[in-house]
């Protein structure tokens, strides 16, 4: 059974700091996704990432994906308030089964 | 048009009630998703229609009945639900199937009483 693990769940960050949120998972995928959920509201996609060593970057925002140790990382750079949110890795086994893993809720304090 | 509308924005039902969600996306997208939250957990995905054809079911209860009328239409029919099946539902869709990326509703917020 796939499974996805994230740390921290939970993640209070000074602004202008940096920090990297962890996405784990237990078996073999080309494809990881980042999601952002603000609070009461729907999901937005920030990343698919598509093969081994793939990076993406928006903004503050910068994803990246080791296939073979089967992890990936959401690095934030200078954070700054409207980064807080909850944010979700996911994992597609190639199997059209998908599973996220529980969120890390991002609190960026001044 | 990049977005994916879904109704009604809330719906409160008693167990024994027959409602449907609605899902629309004028995208061209040819994959539609319906997922299930509950309140400070993540999506869990419940049915892939890929070009009109469910492709996978989440071992779903079979009081969630999805339908696909075309490609730009998803419904979920409810009935006879339990309190535990109160959460938000939310619509996402893709222009192909292989869960690329996918472009997510507002969500319908459900409350089982």
């Amino acid at each position: 059974e796939l499974k996805v693990e994230q740390n921290p769940l939970f993640l209070s960050m000074q602004e202008g700091k940096n920090y990297t949120i962890y996405c784990n998972y237990s078996t073999t995928s080309d494809r990881l996704y980042w999601y952002r959920q603000d609070p009461g509201k729907s999901l937005e996609s920030l990343f698919v990432l598509l093969s081994n060593g793939a990076v993406k970057q928006e903004g503050r925002l910068m994803a990246s994906l080791d296939t073979k140790a089967r992890l990936s990382t959401l690095h934030i750079t200078a954070a700054v308030h409207d980064l807080s949110a909850t944010y979700f890795c996911a994992v597609d086994n190639n199997n059209n089964d998908m599973r996220f893993g529980a969120g890390t809720r991002l609190t960026v304090k001044p | 048009d990049t977005e994916v509308t879904q109704t009604p924005k809330h719906l409160v039902m008693g167990m024994t009630n027959k409602k449907s969600l609605k899902c629309e996306q004028h995208m061209g997208h040819r994959a539609m998703y319906w997922y299930k939250q509950k309140a400070k957990k993540p999506p869990e995905l419940m049915f892939v229609y890929s070009y009109e054809k469910l492709s996978i079911n989440e071992s779903v209860p079979s009081r969630f009945s999805p339908e696909c009328p075309n490609s730009s239409l998803l419904n979920l029919h409810l009935h006879a639900l339990q309190p535990e099946d109160s959460a938000l539902y939310l619509c996402a869709s893709s222009q192909w199937g292989n869960l690329d990326t996918q472009y997510f509703g507002p969500g319908t917020r459900l409350t089982v009483l």
